[in-house]
């Protein structure tokens, strides 16, 4: 069984750009998370996703949003990058949000 | 929201050595996960104990519970270079995980 993907792993934007992140779960995982992970915060929750509701956000600002399509598929958008923005952003899936979750290798984003 | 704390922050051992690292936590949990993350890679997901159980083996891997001091603790047994890895804790409450600092866990050749 295929793991979860994420797309793409790389990025460099400049500030005040919009970024959108994909993510692919594990096939028949319907929970889909985000986090964020910066050195100086560590692992921070974003959203979770389930059947394209959004169950939970993370403390996060408006510039930060996601979706989920009826393929489970999310994608994760920044919109009006900061230089705090920098971090690996890290996509889970798992069958359901209780269960242990499967990790994306991240994307790492670089904003100049 | 509540989180994990893990203690100590970093841990560095001899090949062959066991490692223990500790999760405390504030207040009530269904389940308590640990994870595993090589040098800023994805997440690995390692052991998933109940709130009714006390402890719980993977492999190498020993985690214990203790509810009623809100700790958790991992063992990894006969360590390996292969080990050289951060460890987080997770909690779960309301359709998330929250993760903790992680404990840094070096194992020397």
């Amino acid at each position: 069984k295929a793991g979860v993907t994420q797309t793409p792993r790389y990025l460099i934007k400049t500030r005040g750009q919009q970024v959108t992140l994909s993510c692919s779960p594990i096939s028949g995982h319907r929970s889909v998370s985000w986090y964020q992970q910066t050195p100086g915060q560590g692992l921070q929750f974003l959203f979770e996703y389930f059947s394209e509701t959004q169950r939970n956000k993370g403390n996060f600002p408006g510039r930060f949003s996601g979706r989920q399509f009826s393929n489970s598929r999310s994608e994760m958008n920044v919109s009006t990058l900061e230089l705090g923005d920098s971090a690996l952003y890290l996509c889970a899936s798992s069958l359901e949000w209780s269960t242990e979750q499967y990790f994306g290798p991240g994307t790492r984003l670089t904003v100049t | 929201s509540q989180q994990g704390e893990e203690d100590p922050q970093a841990l560095s051992i001899q090949e062959g050595e066991n490692a223990t690292m500790n999760c405390s936590y504030k207040t009530s949990i269904n389940n308590l996960q640990w994870y595993r993350q090589n040098s800023g890679r994805g997440l690995v997901h390692l052991i998933l104990i109940r709130s009714n159980e006390r402890e719980k083996h993977s492999g190498r891997l020993r985690v214990t519970l203790d509810t009623s001091k809100k700790s958790s603790s991992l063992l990894i047994t006969a360590s390996r270079a292969a080990d050289t890895a951060s460890y987080f804790c997770a909690l779960i409450n309301d359709y998330k995980l929250s993760f903790g600092a992680g404990t840094t866990v070096t194992v020397r050749a």
